[in-house]
């Protein structure tokens, strides 16, 4: 089946400006994360949404950063007033609900983020 | 708070030979802990993970990996490395006590050599 689809896979933007990243989960996924990659880097957690739970946002770097998941599926992450230490590459993954093999992740191809 | 620690930067193996990749973490309650791979130019994979039960766990393309309790740690191995198996390796963690962050560790570059 469709795995997780990111949009756009690459974005170059001026500083100052405001972006939005898209993610599609895989269907029937009811946890959704996004992540950081910064160049050399580990993951860095951002946000992630669980069903109709309210969003765990301890990971947002700045008040820059928000996000939302509409209808429990697609989520898009805004990034407003963009500086050049937000340029990285952002990650979403899904997650199935349940037990058993719910646990892991599975990610998307990313989108790389350029601030010029 | 939930924390996970990759020593090492990059291990380098010859293939054929056996390799470790190490993870060590810290939480608050009992562990899910994860392995996950980045080829290059590829999206993250997961490769195995530890839920409950024995302390051997067995994944994807011959990776297992060891769950220390006392000594907090994960490491990844692999009893004869491959060429392709020169990937980026992170290590994960999530507590088991209701939240569902998971936090990754910094990443291990594996370089296999022929």
């Amino acid at each position: 089946g469709a795995g997780v689809s990111q949009s756009p896979s690459n974005k170059v933007t001026e500083k100052g400006k405001d972006v939005e990243l898209r993610c599609d989960p895989i269907s029937g996924h009811t946890a959704l994360y996004w992540y950081r990659q910064s160049l050399g880097q580990g993951l860095e957690f951002l946000i992630y949404f669980q069903g109709n739970s309210a969003p765990d946002k301890s990971g947002l770097p700045s008040d820059r950063f928000s996000a939302e998941r509409t209808g429990g599926s697609v989520s898009t992450l805004t990034i407003q007033r963009t500086q050049q230490e937000d340029s990285a590459v952002y990650l979403c993954a899904s997650r199935s609900p349940g037990t058993g093999s719910s646990y892991e992740q599975y990610f998307g191809p990313g989108t790389r983020l350029t601030v010029t | 708070a939930q924390s996970v620690a990759q020593p090492e930067d990059q291990v380098n193996v010859a293939e054929g030979n056996p390799l470790t990749v190490k993870c060590t973490y810290s939480v608050s309650g009992n562990p899910y802990l994860f392995w996950y791979v980045q080829y290059p130019n590829r999206g993250l994979q997961f490769l195995l993970k530890y839920i409950t039960g024995d302390n051997l766990v067995k994944g994807s393309y011959g990776f297992e990996a060891e769950f220390n309790k006392s000594q907090t740690s994960f490491h990844l191995k692999k009893p004869s490395a491959l060429v392709s198996d020169s990937a980026l390796y992170f290590c994960a963690v999530r507590d088991n006590t209701g939240g569902f962050k998971t936090i990754f560790g910094a990443g291990t570059r594996l370089f296999v050599k022929a």
